[in-house]
């Protein structure tokens, strides 16, 4: 079963720092672009990140210079390093396959992002 | 950059057809991907490259993208249709992913 388990979301205070996970299964991940994907209490998808097979990657404008993506193919996870963080930040984080001629065909469940004093 | 409009919500009687549209500058020249998110749940792919529907999708599920706007189009609409849709886009000028700001559809 194609499977993405994020993991490392917590409750963290206003300029503080934070890495989340992304374990992938039944997929040959290498092969694959990979992203994350937030969204705030309430409201709409916001795209945060995406690295391409060949570790190409790109930031939303909210997050460049503050936010790495990285990947580990020889254990099949997906990273983001998350630092400067805002109240704004506070969102689900989602990992989520697809990308280059792919769509965004398999999401994670989400773990949850909570940047508060 | 690139900006992708969706109306706030859209109602629709069950049995009937809901459309839902995105519009874009020259968005008929992207390839368009749909998503439906229901309350609590990651979304779900429903059509990608404007009209193609991944397995397991229903075949009420459709898309057409022309000029400046796409749709996203369910038929024989059922209650379990309701969800959160959102479009989306690869910006080529700006190599980003963009979405819409998402539709909500009530099934009346």
């Amino acid at each position: 079963e194609v499977q993405l388990v994020e993991s490392g979301g917590v409750l963290v205070k206003p300029g503080g720092s934070l890495r989340l996970s992304c374990a992938a299964s039944g997929f040959t991940f290498s092969t694959y672009h990979m992203n994350w994907v937030r969204q705030a209490p309430g409201k709409g998808l916001e795209w945060v990140s995406s690295i391409s097979s060949s570790s190409y990657i790109y930031y939303a404008d909210s997050v460049t210079g503050r936010f790495t993506i990285s990947r580990d193919s020889a254990r099949d996870s997906l990273y983001l390093k998350m630092n400067s963080l805002r109240a704004e930040d506070t969102a689900v984080y989602y990992c989520v396959r697809g990308g280059g001629n792919i769509p965004m065909d398999v999401w994670g469940q989400g773990t949850t992002v909570t940047v508060s004093s | 950059s690139y900006v992708l409009t969706q109306p706030p919500s859209v109602s629709v009687a069950p049995g009937k057809t809901a459309r839902i549209t995105c519009g874009g500058y020259n968005i008929g020249s992207k390839s368009v991907h749909w998503y439906q998110q229901k309350p609590g749940q990651a979304p779900v792919l429903v059509i990608y490259d404007g009209d193609d529907r991944p397995s397991g999708i229903p075949e009420r599920f459709s898309g057409s993208n022309s000029g400046n706007t796409a749709t996203l189009i369910i038929s024989r609409v059922e209650a379990g249709d309701e969800a959160d849709y959102y479009c989306q886009v690869w910006d080529s000028s700006s190599d980003h992913w963009v979405f819409g700001g998402g539709t909500r559809l009530t099934v009346l």
